[in-house]
């Protein structure tokens, strides 16, 4: 199965700063042929379900602001805020779906300092 | 309006069943695969089950491998998951998250999730 950590597992940023989260693949999860990186990322406020952010890597999910932005390949990702807003206080998953069985990161708790 | 809501949930004691719905609306349902995700009170993601839109491809997660499984009814836009043998460490809200790749054959991300349902395995 693939493995995926994060990090850090919380950060506290202060209003308007940038929040930088890391995700790590225990394996490639960049598949040759397509050139794509099989991973999304999740946002998950309390008492709510998770809802998605990006997807392949880097391609924002509709409706989704353009403070999010996510970069990395292989085995090496990273969601970035770039102006950390008050609604944006949640925990943030990576997933992977390279293959089966699909596995998710542990999460990062992003607060407001 | 686009919605997933799952129901069925409950307490249910060690060894016993329990069948989880989905009710699909406001998108094609016959047309994506669907999957079941759940997360214990407090922790991470579990990614359950997958079943392609047709329903012809299942796959399963390690720890649920043949005591759970996922069904679905294309004119009932409902997706099923058939819970047997339950274990404590089943707990955890169950949530069915649609497919983001239409006509998928082995699954994706996912780009619509429901509120989720609870299930409680205790004696």
């Amino acid at each position: 199965d693939i493995v995926l950590t994060q990090s850090p597992d919380s950060l506290a940023v202060s209003l308007g700063e940038r929040a930088t989260i890391n995700c790590k693949s225990s394996q490639s999860i960049l598949r040759n042929s397509n050139n794509k990186n099989y991973l999304a990322w999740y946002q998950q406020k309390p008492g709510q379900p998770p809802k998605l952010l990006i997807y392949w890597a880097s391609t924002r999910e509709s409706g989704v602001p353009d403070r999010f932005s996510g970069s990395g390949s292989g085995a090496d990702f990273t969601l970035t805020i770039s102006s950390l807003q008050a609604e944006d206080v949640a925990v943030y998953f990576c997933h992977q779906y390279y293959s089966i069985p699909f596995t998710f990161g542990p999460g990062t708790k992003v607060d407001i300092k | 309006q686009v919605q997933l809501v799952e129901s069925g949930g409950g307490v249910v004691q060690p060894g016993g069943s329990l069948r989880l719905s989905c009710a699909a609306s406001g998108f094609t349902f016959r047309s994506d695969g669907m999957h079941w995700v759940r997360q214990a009170p407090g922790k991470g993601l579990e990614w359950v089950a997958f079943i392609r839109y047709d329903g012809s491809n299942k796959y399963y997660g390690d720890s649920v491998e043949g005591r759970f499984t996922i069904s679905r009814d294309n004119s009932k836009n409902t997706l099923y998951l058939q819970m047997n043998s339950l274990r404590p460490e089943d707990t955890a809200v169950y949530y069915c998250a649609k497919d983001g790749v239409s006509t998928s054959s082995i699954g994706w991300y996912f780009d619509l999730w429901g509120r989720g349902t609870l299930v409680a395995v205790s004696s």
